[in-house]
């Protein structure tokens, strides 16, 4: 059981160019999550989403966008890095309120 | 803006020892409350929740929930070397999902 996988594990970008963090879960979760950890701190929430094809706006959505086009995959776009998108990101899904299961997180760098 | 305070440590305890940590919120609407652990270059795993006031045991851990003072804690007995790690505490104020907001966390050392 994969339960949430998440590539890349580290992606070091130049300001200005563009990824896709790639979020799949096979646990057949309604909701989804992306979040961000700056060193130091806590989770911040960038984009959630309710099922596929609802998505909406957490914390931090500024510079990036999300599509959820089935219930396994919700890609997190990066478009125009800058400095201040270095962080470790983290992909989460959920079957209601309880517990979230995180995939194993993105390092990424942009220089 | 909803807030969740921690204190960031570390927390320093010999093993065997009792830890407490410790979590204060500010919005009063919010419906549950969880402890994560999160140990270096890790992702977060869950501890414990809780959604009633007073007290919920899970093997050595406890959360105590106090909703009109706010705060909630985990309290860890026996503590051992290996529960060194970052414990965020959460808060979902959302009833339907979750729609965590995270506090910072606290550093927890637990020395042999």
């Amino acid at each position: 059981n994969a339960g949430v996988t998440q590539t890349p594990k580290f992606r070091i970008l130049k300001i200005g160019q563009s990824m896709t963090l790639q979020c799949t879960q096979d646990m057949n979760h309604n909701y989804m999550y992306w979040y961000r950890q700056d060193p130091g701190m806590g989770l911040k929430l960038i984009y959630y989403s309710v099922g596929a094809g609802i998505t909406d706006k957490g914390e931090v959505p500024n510079g990036y966008n999300v599509s959820r086009s089935t219930t396994e995959d919700f890609p997190l776009r990066l478009e125009l890095a800058a400095p201040s998108q270095t962080s470790v990101y983290f992909c989460a899904s959920s079957s209601g309120v309880e517990k979230l299961f995180f995939g194993s997180g993105t390092q990424l760098s942009v220089l | 803006q909803k807030e969740v305070e921690q204190n960031s440590g570390p927390l320093s305890v010999p093993e065997g020892a009792i830890a407490s940590l410790n979590c204060t919120y500010s919005d009063r609407g919010s419906q549950s409350f969880f402890w994560y652990r999160q140990y270096s270059g890790k992702s977060p795993e869950l501890i414990m929740f809780i959604y009633s006031n007073g007290d919920k045991e899970d093997g050595r851990f406890t959360a105590q929930l106090n909703k009109a003072s706010q705060y909630v804690s985990l309290l860890i007995r026996d503590s051992q070397p290996s529960d060194s790690a970052t414990y965020l505490c959460a808060v979902n104020m959302n009833t339907g999902f979750q729609k965590l907001v995270f506090g910072t966390g606290t550093r927890l050392l637990v020395s042999p």
